[in-house]
């Protein structure tokens, strides 16, 4: 059975610190790996991973792929409050015809 | 384009009731999810459809829960009977195709009492 697994589960750092966030999976096929944040309401994309090695990165954010380990992280520099938020990770099977299967999530929180 | 829409946004309804859950996806999008969130099992993925054809519904939980896409722009997903384990955030989501990003609706959050 296709497995995503994040951790930690939940994280508490202040602002300014540096967090990483972990996702590994087992999928037949893989396809893709994507990074979602979710605030109070639906989740909001992040970056989609496809290759290995190649970071992709937006302001503070950054992410990379490792399809030999299996793994990705998800890099937050110079966290700020509105950084807080559950971030999650899916993974895209190519068996499954598109499915699209998520982790439990991490829920992060920056304090002041 | 509006994104994907559901509704109702709310729903509170009593153990035994039928309870109907609507999504639109955005116009063009092939491919339409139907998630369920609770804080003791996650963002889990019910039910997806590729070009309105159920493709994997092996995450539906029970034959109590049945969803349809009649048409490349609407779906639904029922719970008859409702019970009270069945209460959480109900999620829609919608993709053109393979390895793109799913866009999200605001949710449903149903209560069953």
């Amino acid at each position: 059975e296709d497995k995503v697994v994040q951790s930690p589960l939940s994280l508490v750092v202040h602002e300014g610190d540096t967090v990483t966030l972990n996702c590994s999976y087992e999928v037949t096929n893989f396809r893709s790996l994507l990074w979602y944040k979710q605030e109070k309401k639906a989740p909001t994309f992040l970056f989609m991973l496809t290759s290995s090695g190649i970071e992709k990165k937006s302001g503070r954010l950054s992410s990379i792929l490792d399809k030999k380990e299996l793994f990705s992280i998800l890099n937050i520099t110079a966290t700020q409050t509105g950084d807080s938020a559950v971030y999650l990770c899916a993974v895209e099977s190519r068996a499954g015809n598109n499915d699209m299967r998520f982790g439990a999530g991490t829920r992060l929180t920056v304090k002041p | 384009d509006a994104g994907v829409i559901q509704s109702p946004r709310h729903e509170v309804t009593e153990m035994g009731q039928e309870v109907t859950l609507r999504c639109k996806p955005i116009s063009g999008h092939n491919s339409l999810f139907w998630y369920r969130q609770t804080m003791m099992r996650g963002l889990e993925l019910l039910i997806y459809f590729n070009n309105n054809v159920p493709i994997d519904d092996s995450g539906m939980p029970e034959d109590r829960f049945s969803a349809k896409m009649p048409n490349a722009s609407f779906s639904t997903l029922k719970i008859q009977p409702s019970e009270p384990r069945d209460s959480a955030v109900y999620f829609c989501a919608s993709n053109p195709g393979v390895s793109t990003e799913a866009f999200f609706g605001q949710g449903t959050r149903l209560t069953v009492v």
